[in-house]
């Protein structure tokens, strides 16, 4: 069965400084794979997505994403991190079975330190 | 606007009540979904509608009831049966086309449920 793991719950980094957040899939065939943000007490508004073609993604907000079939990972970049950017993301996979269903990550939570 | 609204944004309920949660959109899409939001644990899914009509269970469906009786309409009912029901409910869309096997889920703001 499909899954996500997103190992880091939390992770805080200082304004102006580069991110990475981890995300690592399993899955048969070749993925579809996103990337959503949460605001607190809000819906998830979506970054970025990779279906197939360029394995370097561009998303909103300045943020990219790789996909690196050989790692099964498709981890979230941003080079420059703003103190809005603190929220929770969430690593996501197709479940694959023509059922549109996705499968989500627990989530990393992302704190910016002045 | 096109976009998926829900109401109410907090909902408070007694024990061995039901309640409905409204879901809308204006996005035309085919497809809909529910998933409840805990602390620590992501998103799970509850229901699924890929057309009207006609619904899936998720993973965590016990307790919870869906109709889908318009293509933009996918209330979600919190029957009394669920043990643990406070939590944030989110609903989705997507276009739900034929030819891939899964496609883009749009959000909405979500409806934090409580039980007192």
């Amino acid at each position: 069965a499909q899954s996500v793991t997103q190992p880091d719950i939390h992770i805080t980094v200082s304004e102006g400084a580069s991110l990475e957040l981890r995300c690592n899939y399993s899955y048969g065939a070749t993925p579809y794979l996103f990337w959503y943000v949460q605001s607190p007490g809000q819906g998830l508004q979506l970054l970025l997505k990779y279906f197939s073609g360029d394995t370097l993604v561009q998303g909103i907000k300045g943020f990219e994403a790789e996909f690196k079939r050989s790692q099964s990972s498709f981890n979230l970049r941003k080079p420059s991190v703003h103190w809005s950017d603190a929220a929770e993301y969430f690593c996501a996979v197709g479940a694959g079975d023509s059922s549109y269903k996705l499968i989500f990550g627990s989530g990393t939570r992302l704190l910016v330190r002045p | 606007d096109g976009g998926i609204t829900q109401s109410p944004k907090y909902l408070f309920r007694k024990e061995g009540q039901n309640v409905t949660l409204s879901c809308e959109q204006n996005l035309n899409h085919d497809a809909m979904y529910w998933y409840r939001q805990d602390p620590g644990q992501g998103l799970r899914l509850i229901y699924y509608s890929q057309i009207v009509n006609d619904f899936q269970k998720g993973d965590i469906a016990e307790g919870y009831s869906v109709s889908r009786e318009k293509k933009e309409s996918f209330p979600l009912t919190v029957t009394s049966a669920q043990k643990n029901p406070t939590a944030f409910y989110l609903c989705a869309s997507s276009i739900g086309e034929d030819s891939t096997s899964t496609d883009t889920q749009y959000f909405g703001p979500g409806t934090r449920l409580t039980v007192l």
